[in-house]
């Protein structure tokens, strides 16, 4: 139950768009199509982005996309705004009814 | 709508243990796995335990396998955690989340911090 691999931080201006990645093994983001992510605000709880690698739910701004290659799944923000700014975490089910999350990334809004 | 409030939390000392509770409203609990996940302060996100709909079967990490218990009362809306055998590194906000349809985490609460300490 290794942690998948964030970058610890990425950073963009207004407008532009950034990719965090996140790279497992081929036992969790390789072998299911299962990766999820959730944005965290300082104090608050984490909240769901994208599920299935690329789906958003309902209420979730379409400047919030997800894909995967192989070991490596990633979250892309386009026309950054102020309020992406926070922490951002995937996670994949990692098989045997386990779950493993990825370190974090720091989002900062330049 | 969807509510989940974790409650339990506080010092404890090492070796000692902590039930924490997770009530939720707004949505049938008992057709919903649950799970708990926890964040150390200032640290990342740490899946711990999952409990299938009807409380029939249950999951751990590692690093609480043998020391925690995962549990739900289905009448009463509400999931647990029995946390035994408490370490320095058990310290975190632990949060209860729904799991949606498939494999993620839909709603989280607002979390509950144990810190372990002598």
């Amino acid at each position: 139950q290794s942690a998948l691999t964030q970058p610890a931080s990425v950073s963009g201006s207004p407008g532009q768009s950034i990719t965090i990645s996140c790279t497992g093994t081929s036992s969790d983001v390789g072998s299911y199509n299962l990766v999820s992510w959730y944005q965290q605000h300082p104090g608050r709880a984490p909240k769901l982005m994208i599920y299935e690698g690329s789906k958003r739910p309902s209420g979730v701004s379409n400047r919030f996309s997800g894909s995967k290659s192989g070991n490596t799944a990633s979250l892309t923000i386009s026309g950054l705004q102020a309020e992406d700014e926070a922490d951002y975490y995937c996670c994949s089910y990692a098989g045997s009814n386990t779950w493993v999350f990825g370190g974090g990334t720091k989002l900062t809004v330049l | 709508q969807v509510q989940l409030v974790e409650s339990g939390g506080g010092v404890v000392q090492p070796g000692r243990s902590l039930r924490l509770s997770c009530a939720a409203s707004g949505f049938s609990f008992s057709a919903y796995a649950m799970h708990w996940v926890r964040q150390a302060p200032g640290k990342g996100l740490e899946w711990v335990a999952v409990m299938s709909h009807d409380g029939r079967n249950k999951y751990y990490a590692d690093s609480v396998k043998g020391r925690f218990a995962i549990s739900r009362e289905n009448s009463r809306n509400t999931l647990y955690l029995q946390m035994n055998s408490l370490r320095a590194e058990d310290t975190a906000f632990y949060y209860c989340a729904r799991e949606g349809e498939v494999q993620y985490f839909d709603y989280w609460g607002q979390g509950t911090l144990v810190t372990v300490s002598s």
